[in-house]
């Protein structure tokens, strides 16, 4: 499968504890998207982080991509219950040597921030 | 205020009974997808399109119908629902830049229950 896997799959913290999860892919990216879903809601867009970028901050999150791993991480820092939700990563996959990118989602991390 | 609509946003049919959803997108966005939701296999992708009358096959495109006759609307059809089809579905939208896909903006969802 070309889509991005998280781990772990469930991630329980204290409130104020940070938060790190990870997406690993398989194939080329021209970028890599981070998502976040409250349950049963649409995806809300938190950060994207360009293949020719290492490292890109928003607020409390923070992203890292090494696409010499082909791996990427999301930290959360100082968790709040409210970030309570489920986070998928997704590359933006090079297709075929055309000019778009197919986005893929993995089975996201499921994070519980205890108040 | 930018958005994705998704109309009806619960459904209830009948195996076999034709029904349609819209999406709608005020964005003037190129792209749009639609994916299904499901516990444990995470978000998988229906149908796609790049633009007006460009459409075409996701992950999970068999039992589903679409069409892309105006930028903004997008609808998915479902020819002769079937039980497996029960599911959540999201609508998405997202501007092509030069590298590929970049942020998606989801509606809201539709819960189908398929008896």
């Amino acid at each position: 499968s070309q889509q991005g896997e998280e781990d772990p799959q469930a991630l329980s913290i204290q409130e104020g504890e940070n938060a790190t999860m990870n997406c690993s892919y398989k194939t080329s990216i021209n970028n890599l998207q981070w998502y976040r879903q409250n349950s049963g809601r649409g995806l809300v867009h938190l950060i994207l982080i360009r293949s020719n970028e290492r490292e890109k901050h928003s607020g409390r999150l923070r992203v890292t991509l090494d696409t010499s791993k082909k791996s990427s991480s999301l930290l959360i820092t100082a968790s709040r219950a409210a970030d309570t939700a489920s986070y998928f990563c997704a590359p933006s996959i090079l297709a075929g040597g055309t000019s778009y990118g197919k986005l893929t989602f993995g089975q996201g991390t499921i994070l519980t921030v205890h108040p | 205020e930018a958005q994705v609509t998704q109309n009806p946003r619960y459904l209830i049919t009948v195996t076999g009974k034709k029904l349609t959803v819209t999406c709608s997108q005020n964005m003037n966005h190129e792209y749009m997808s639609w994916y299904r939701q499901d516990p444990g296999l995470g978000l998988r992708q229906i149908y796609y399109s790049m633009n007006v009358e460009v459409t075409d096959k996701g992950d999970v495109p068999e039992g589903y119908k679409v069409s892309r006759k105006e930028k903004r609307n997008f609808p998915l059809i479902l020819e002769s629902p079937s039980p497996n089809q029960t599911s959540l579905y999201f609508c998405a939208s997202s501007p092509l830049g030069a590298g590929g896909t970049d942020t998606q903006y989801f509606g809201p969802g539709t819960r189908l229950t398929v008896l």
